[in-house]
């Protein structure tokens, strides 16, 4: 069945250092492909998304690229805050797919 | 923009006892979701449902039960509840089944507690 796999964590970074959290993916057909978000005793925020191959989703500074010949879906981000100090989830969904399937998560901890 | 609904927030309960989780989807979508995160866990997929009727099943178990309404909230009814029960419950909904990229909404979530 479909499967993420994502980095295991703690990832622990000084401010401004570059971050990179690995997943990859297995699939029947083509999914869209999310990151989200959860900060402490808070549930889950959309962060980025790509719905096809090649496609990069961005947003406040974290980018991901839908890479096919490599089944990933790496999480970036050029300089991180203490602020993005939460838990990382990667996560697939099929094209007519009813469930979403999540990575184990990867928590992160920005030290100043 | 309005976002997914669910209710209660928090919820006490005691061992055997039952409770029930509302989510209200946003408006027009059509099918709902429920997942079960337990501490430390990632998201895992309980059931769904679309057009009232149910669409999948995950790793549910027989005490707990749900349904969707007509005017398409679900509810997730839980009974003879354990320690183990205690977890954070998400709902979230989308726009049909059909449509390509039918991305999940996701709401807040109703933390449980089972003492």
């Amino acid at each position: 069945g479909d499967s993420v796999t994502q980095m295991e964590g703690p990832v622990t970074l000084s401010e401004e250092a570059f971050l990179t959290i690995n997943c990859t993916y297995t699939a029947t057909g083509y999914p869209s492909l999310f990151w989200y978000v959860q900060y402490p005793g808070e549930g889950l925020q959309l962060l980025l998304k790509a719905t096809k191959a090649d496609d990069k989703g961005s947003n406040k500074g974290f980018e991901a690229t839908y890479r096919k010949e490599t089944t990933s879906f790496h999480l970036e981000k050029g300089s991180v805050q203490v602020s993005d100090s939460a838990v990382y989830f990667c996560a697939s969904l099929n094209t007519g797919g009813f469930k979403t399937i999540f990575g184990a998560g990867t928590r992160l901890f920005v030290k100043a | 923009a309005a976002g997914v609904i669910q209710s209660p927030r928090h919820l006490i309960k005691e061992k055997r006892e039952t409770a029930t989780l509302k989510c209200y989807p946003i408006p027009r979508h059509d099918t709902v979701y429920w997942y079960q995160q337990g501490p430390g866990q990632d998201p895992q997929f309980l059931i769904s449902f679309y057009e009232k009727m149910q669409s999948d099943k995950g790793s549910i178990p027989d005490r707990f039960s749900a349904q969707q309404f007509s005017d398409y909230h679900s509810e997730l009814n839980m009974s003879s509840l354990e320690l183990g029960d205690s977890a954070l419950y998400f709902c979230a909904s989308s726009l049909g089944v059909t449509v390509i990229n039918n991305e999940q909404f996701f709401g807040p979530g109703t933390r449980l507690t089972v003492l």
